[in-house]
């Protein structure tokens, strides 16, 4: 089976701050692992994804997370907040179906808040 | 995404009304999927079609039914809507050739069942 673990509902950070949003996962093979942003009112958005091919990963906006297989951990960074970073946050993992194709399960979000 | 569109983008029902959701696409993907999202519960899986012939079961698949029209077209029903079922709900697709198969979501759509 697989799930993933976001820790922390809500997280809090003045502008300029680094920004970490914690993931963990289980899983019995090597995932993919994603990380998503949800702007009000809008969609989900990619903002990265982890392949196997580098453990560490850069995506949109200046954000980054590194796949850490001995800490079974996906976090998500970026080193200096933006007001416009305010949303939530969702990781998510990957792995195949016995019918071929990828399903995916999501963490329950963090909601990132960014302060003056 | 303005590849995946939703229609309705809001709509309030009563307690028993037969109500249909609809997504289509312009990406040409195989795949699509239709979400629920509920505050602090993250997203849930209802239903994926990996073609026009496949139709799956998600992890909440009790209450609701779906059909694929077209490659391009998956819709969600919910026969007999119950409050329960208030809840954002997305569309997504993915291409079935990409090896990571990532999902694009479409805008969602707010639903609330008086």
């Amino acid at each position: 089976a697989q799930s993933v673990t976001q820790l922390g509902s809500h997280v809090s950070v003045s502008e300029g701050a680094l920004v970490l949003l914690r993931c963990n996962y289980s899983s019995s093979v090597p995932p993919y692992l994603f990380w998503y942003v949800q702007y009000p009112n809008q969609g989900l958005q990619l903002l990265l994804k982890y392949t196997s091919a580098a453990t560490l990963v850069k995506g949109i906006n200046g954000f980054e997370a590194e796949f850490k297989k001995s800490e079974t951990s996906f976090h998500l960074t970026k080193p200096s907040a933006h007001m416009r970073d305010a949303a939530e946050y969702f990781c998510a993992v990957s792995l195949p179906t016995t019918g071929g194709g990828n399903k995916l399960t999501f963490g329950t979000g963090t909601q990132l808040k960014v302060e003056l | 995404d303005a590849d995946v569109t939703q229609t309705p983008r809001n709509r309030i029902t009563k307690t028993g009304k037969r109500i249909m959701l609809e997504c289509s696409q312009t990406k040409g993907h195989d795949r699509m999927y239709w979400y629920r999202q509920d505050p602090g519960l993250g997203l849930r899986l209802i239903y994926y079609s990996f073609d026009v012939k496949d139709i799956n079961k998600g992890e909440i698949s009790d209450g609701y039914s779906v059909s694929r029209q077209a490659q391009a077209k998956f819709s969600l029903s919910l026969e007999s809507a119950i409050p329960n079922q208030t809840a954002l709900y997305f569309c997504a697709t993915s291409d079935a050739s990409a090896v990571t198969d990532t999902q694009y979501f479409g805008p969602g759509t707010r639903l609330t069942v008086l």
